[in-house]
């Protein structure tokens, strides 16, 4: 079956420009979850769904940053008024249901900013 | 918070010989769990294996085992046989019982030498 996909696979936008970046999870999984990943470091936490409504964003490094999924299945992470340091490899991951099952990751998409 | 250390930047085996790669956590959670990931060039991220931190056996999946000590807050992966497919970033990961959000290392690059 389909796995997590993400789309686009690269972006290039200029400082100061919103972005959109989509997850399509695998059907059915109800957990969704988005990591940004700096080059040479692991991924790291923003923010998680169970179903429609953000169970945990603690990991949205400001209010630039916000992600929506308004029918429980895709899910768009938006970046307004962009700058250098967003530049990085953002992963979707999806799961079937909460509770520590296995996360399943897309390919990311590489955002950069000039 | 929980933190992932994980000491070896790079790690090289020859096929066939086994490997060991370290990783050491820390968290004042009681239920935890552990995984390692495999993030090959250009490719997503996989999960290697999983241990439930309450079971005190170590976990296995065919060529890959861990040896998880818990007082010591350590959890190593010991690839057997390695292949050249084996060949990626490993990343080693934890998340509390009942909070979603994996917290990574910052990766093991593995090389396979033919």
């Amino acid at each position: 079956g389909a796995g997590v996909s993400q789309t686009p696979s690269n972006k290039v936008t200029e400082k100061g420009k919103y972005v959109e970046l989509r997850c399509d999870p695998i059907s059915g999984h109800t957990a969704l979850y988005w990591y940004r990943q700096s080059l040479g470091q692991g991924p790291e936490f923003l923010i998680y769904f169970q179903g429609t409504g953000a169970a945990d964003d603690s990991g949205l490094p400001n209010d630039r940053f916000f992600a929506v999924r308004p029918e429980g299945s895709v899910s768009t992470l938006k970046i307004q008024r962009t700058e250098r340091g967003d530049s990085a490899m953002y992963l979707c991951a999806s799961s079937l249901t909460s509770g520590n099952n296995e996360q399943f990751f897309g390919p990311g998409t590489r955002l950069t900013v000039l | 918070a929980q933190t992932v250390t994980q000491s070896q930047p790079e790690m090289s085996v020859q096929e066939a010989e086994t490997v060991t790669l370290s990783c050491t956590y820390d968290t004042s959670e009681s239920d935890y769990y552990l995984f390692w990931y495999k993030q090959p060039p250009s490719r997503q991220m996989i999960l290697v294996i999983r241990q439930e931190a309450y079971k005190q056996q170590n976990a296995t999946e065919n060529r890959f085992s861990v040896n998880f000590q818990k007082a010591a807050k350590s959890f190593s992966l010991k690839i057997s046989d390695s292949q050249l497919g084996d060949a990626a970033m490993y990343f080693c990961a934890t998340t509390n019982f009942g909070n979603e959000k994996l917290t990574f290392g910052t990766g093991t690059r593995l090389t396979i030498i033919p």
